[in-house]
């Protein structure tokens, strides 16, 4: 089945500097790539995505980059927020629905 | 539109009992995925349900297992409890079925702990 690795698995960044999270996968059949950010006490939310027909996407300070050939894909936060601090998860997935997920990443914005 | 409810939201169990969580998907959503989530692990997928069907499985032993229901609720199962199963169980509905990839819509989870 698909492999996700995601880095770093903690990130720590000064209010207004950028963010970047790392993944990569496995299975070059997967065809969509969802970010997930998890509060404290709440279920994962999906911030951004990004299909394989699209190399990037972009919503306010929030970017995806997708690189199919070496297979990895990358979130972009630009001027990091206190309230960015969360933990986010990049995913990967079949056409089938079978959705999978990295690590996580515990990032930390510093006012 | 009410969202992914889950059912209980915390409980305590001792090894080799058996315990099942319940998951109400957003109205409308045939696909229900669940997942468990462990620190440093990040969410393991357990197995994803389609029209009562399962459709995707994990990695997980068979004292895990999962039924899904003709108006789309979901059960899980573990049976013969142990203490590494404590974790919270996330369930996620989608509105996407017969085919193609789309959002997951998590609930708050069921948190297991193990005794």
């Amino acid at each position: 089945g698909e492999n996700v690795e995601q880095h770093p698995s903690t990130l720590s960044v000064q209010e207004g500097d950028s963010a970047v999270i790392k993944c990569t996968y496995s299975d070059s059949a997967s065809n969509y790539f969802p970010w997930y950010k998890q509060e404290l006490g709440k279920g994962p939310q999906l911030i951004i995505d990004i299909r394989s027909n699209v190399g990037e996407k972009k919503d306010q300070r929030i970017a995806v980059t997708l690189n199919k050939t070496a297979k990895h894909f990358s979130l972009h936060i630009t001027e990091t927020q206190p309230e960015d601090s969360a933990v986010y998860f990049c995913a990967a997935s079949l056409w089938n629905n079978d959705m999978r997920f990295g690590a996580g990443t515990r990032l930390t914005v510093k006012p | 539109k009410a969202g992914v409810t889950q059912t209980p939201r915390y409980l305590i169990k001792t090894r080799g009992q058996q315990v099942t969580l319940s998951c109400s998907p957003i109205s409308g959503h045939r696909s229900v995925s669940w997942y468990q989530q462990t620190p440093g692990q990040g969410l393991q997928f357990l197995f994803e349900y389609f029209s009562e069907t399962q459709r995707n499985k994990g990695n997980f032993p068979g004292r895990f297992s999962g039924r899904q229901f003709s108006n789309s609720r979901s059960e899980m199962n573990v049976s013969t409890l142990e203490l590494g199963d404590s974790a919270l169980y996330l369930c996620a509905s989608s509105p996407v079925g017969g085919g193609g990839t789309g959002e997951l819509f998590f609930g708050e989870g069921s948190r297991l702990t193990v005794l």
